[in-house]
């Protein structure tokens, strides 16, 4: 089973900062790894699959890159409505699909 | 409208059962592969189980294997999830969540219900 491991487990930002999450891959994935974010109360939602690639209407200030054992979600400038929790996951060797803990971002 | 819509969660006691369903609308159900994804309360997510567009192959995660069955019915355009032999760390929201995929075999959730709640208490 891939383990991933997300870091820091909490960053805090302030308003219209850069944010970068970390997400490494105990072994390689490729570039099979999707970002997902989730605000308190509601279901997961989709932002990068591809290790790159936005999912629709996800807005252009999320972007992820790496392949391989490490990658990263950067926001360029954080806004109100990006707090939350932000989970990794392979889907590189399955079964099973697995996710980071997450990291949650939260306001300075 | 894109949409996923579970339900069957609630309070049952431990060695019991539960059925979850998943009604899918607004896109052609049958034409895709399928995830349950569970979230204890205050934890992260789970992939459980998973089946083929055509109810072919179902994968599960090695904890659930013999408890848990995942099974569809395209012409109702529903998801299920059987439930078996119920243990307090069961508790959770249990997700439904379309597969899509750029490559074949390589599938990501790009769909997500706003899931049921599972809890497992005597």
């Amino acid at each position: 089973e891939i383990v991933m491991t997300q870091s820091p487990v909490t960053l805090s930002v302030s308003l219209g900062e850069r944010a970068t999450l970390s997400c490494r891959a105990s072994q390689s994935v490729g570039s099979h790894l999707a970002w997902y974010q989730q605000k308190p109360g509601q279901s997961p939602r989709l932002l990068i699959y591809g290790a790159s690639t936005r999912a629709t209407g996800v807005p252009g200030r999320f972007s992820g890159s790496g392949s391989g054992t490490e990658f990263a979600l950067t926001i360029s400038s954080v806004q109100s409505e990006d707090f939350a929790v932000y989970f990794c996951q392979q889907y590189s060797k399955w079964p099973p699909y697995t996710f980071g803990q997450g990291t949650k971002l939260e306001i300075k | 409208e894109v949409q996923l819509v579970e339900s069957g969660g609630g309070l049952v006691q431990p060695g019991g059962s539960l059925r979850l369903s998943c009604a899918a609308s607004g896109f052609m159900f049958r034409a895709y592969w399928m995830s349950w994804v569970r979230q204890a309360p205050g934890k992260g997510l789970e992939w459980v189980a998973n089946i083929k567009e055509d109810g072919s192959e179902k994968y599960y995660v090695d904890s659930e294997k013999g408890r848990f069955t995942i099974s569809r019915d395209n012409a109702r355009n529903s998801l299920y999830l059987q439930m078996s032999r119920l243990r307090t760390e069961d508790t959770a929201v249990y997700y439904c969540a379309r597969n899509d995929y750029s490559v074949r075999w390589y599938y990501y959730m790009d769909v997500w219900g706003k899931g049921t709640t599972v809890t497992v208490s005597s």
